[in-house]
């Protein structure tokens, strides 16, 4: 079975650092991807970790740990559009990826 | 524009009805996803098509059924709808079986009355 984990919402100040944690059982599992959502509208790619470490992309930054099943996101320097819904999901090897809950960060002032 | 296409975005209609969801991926990409968004429920995998043939299935109802054409555009039919069949549908898309990541649709915003 695949199951992913992560917390129901966070609220962090901007200009700070957040880390949003992720922890999943997936079999066949092919990668790590996070997601930032909107409300009503599409997903969009942020990062995608396969190998253990840590990912750097400009404010984004994603690690794995493969032998915990732990995943996180870290996004510094906050700012309010980072308001939104992240989501972490397992691929396997067909493709398919599982999605969690997501994570409802609010950015406040 | 992500490159997929979704079409329509939103959709009003009756219980009993039927309807049919249309998605045509990013240009080069053989794989299309279908995912379902009620509100507050996160993203759940309703079925995959690579090139025309069905992959994988996740918990797709029976009264729903999907194909993927030749042109590797993909519908999506919703049949007998009842309320809470009302949700967001996305439409994904990806190449390398999706080891480069999806790219979302703008999604169909289906409400059942």
């Amino acid at each position: 079975g695949q199951n992913i984990d992560q917390p129901t919402e966070m609220t962090a100040t901007e200009g700070a650092i957040v880390q949003i944690n992720c922890t999943y059982q997936t079999s066949g599992f092919n990668g790590l991807f996070w997601y930032q959502q909107h409300a009503g509208e599409a997903p969009t790619f942020l990062s995608y970790n396969v190998l253990d470490g840590l990912e750097e992309k400009g404010r984004f930054s994603s690690f794995l740990s493969r032998s915990k099943g732990y995943s996180y996101l870290l996004l510094k320097e906050l700012q309010m559009k980072d308001s939104a819904s992240y989501l972490c999901a397992g691929g396997n090897q067909g493709g398919k990826l599982i999605f969690g809950q997501g994570t409802e960060l609010s950015v406040k002032p | 524009d992500s490159g997929v296409t979704q079409t329509p975005k939103h959709l009003i209609t009756a219980t009993g009805q039927r309807v049919t969801l249309r998605c045509s991926p990013r240009s080069g990409d053989l794989s299309v996803y279908w995912y379902q968004q009620s509100l507050d429920q996160g993203l759940q995998f309703l079925i995959q098509y690579y090139n025309g043939e069905e992959r994988a299935k996740g918990n797709i109802l029976e009264r729903f059924s999907a194909q993927q054409f030749p042109d590797l555009h993909s519908e999506l039919n919703l049949s007998s709808l009842e309320l809470g069949d009302s949700a967001l549908y996305f439409c994904a898309s990806s190449s390398l079986e999706g080891l480069d990541g999806y790219t979302f649709g703008s999604g169909t915003r289906l409400t059942v009355v």
